[in-house]
């Protein structure tokens, strides 16, 4: 499976927009790229996920680059809620979701 | 609409035993999998069904096994115990199956084997 690299942790302040960044320099063209999250003490969340063209929904908006080498995940307004493991995941016809490391989003007042 | 649920929500078993964990699915969700979650290993696949079919299997022993049933509520089962088998066990259910699809996890069954 084609390999994501995230930073570890990240920082942001409430109310501000939080850009989360990925890297998957051997994305092949049937990889989508998901986004998950997990909170302390729960179970993963789905966030967002997309093939080629940036994506929208209630949670979070994804940006894809033009050669798909990269996506960053866009938190419009971050939320105290909103701190929690992100992963970046590429998903191909396989069944597994490959979760790496993630990145940590601490979330300050 | 209810989500998925795991039970129980905690255990603790001996080494050597068994156990049996139950997942059921979001209701029409035909996919679901397992997932094992350590500090040191995080995330790692088990396996998954669909339609009462396993369909992939992760890197793990035959002490791990499962099953679907035809309502697709799964079970999971791991026999002979060992200190090593405590972790968060995540079962995830999706609409259908395959890279397109979104999974949705429920909050997991503790295992701690002693």
């Amino acid at each position: 499976d084609a390999k994501t690299t995230q930073p570890n942790s990240m920082e942001s302040n409430e109310e501000e927009p939080v850009h989360l960044p990925c890297n998957h320099s051997t994305i092949s063209g049937t990889d989508y790229i998901h986004w998950y999250r997990q909170l302390p003490s729960q179970g993963p969340e789905y966030v967002i996920h997309g093939l080629t063209s940036n994506v929208n929904n209630r949670m979070a908006s994804l940006a894809i680059a033009e050669d798909r080498k990269s996506s960053t995940l866009i938190l419009h307004r971050a939320t105290l809620r909103d701190a929690a493991v992100y992963y970046c995941i590429l998903r191909d016809s396989g069944y597994a979701l490959n979760f790496g490391k993630g990145t940590s989003l601490l979330v300050t007042p | 609409k209810a989500g998925v649920t795991q039970t129980p929500r905690y255990l603790i078993k001996t080494r050597g035993q068994q156990v049996t964990l139950s997942c059921s699915p979001i209701s029409g969700h035909r996919s679901v999998s397992w997932y094992q979650q350590t500090p040191g290993q995080g995330l790692q696949f088990l396996f998954e069904y669909f339609s009462e079919t396993q369909r992939n299997k992760g890197n793990f022993p035959g002490r791990f096994s499962g099953r679907q049933f035809s309502n697709s509520r799964s079970e999971m089962n791991v026999s002979t115990l060992e200190l090593g088998d405590s972790a968060l066990y995540l079962c995830a259910s999706s609409l259908l199956s395959g890279e397109n699809t979104e999974a949705f996890f429920g909050q997991g069954t503790r295992l701690t084997v002693v």
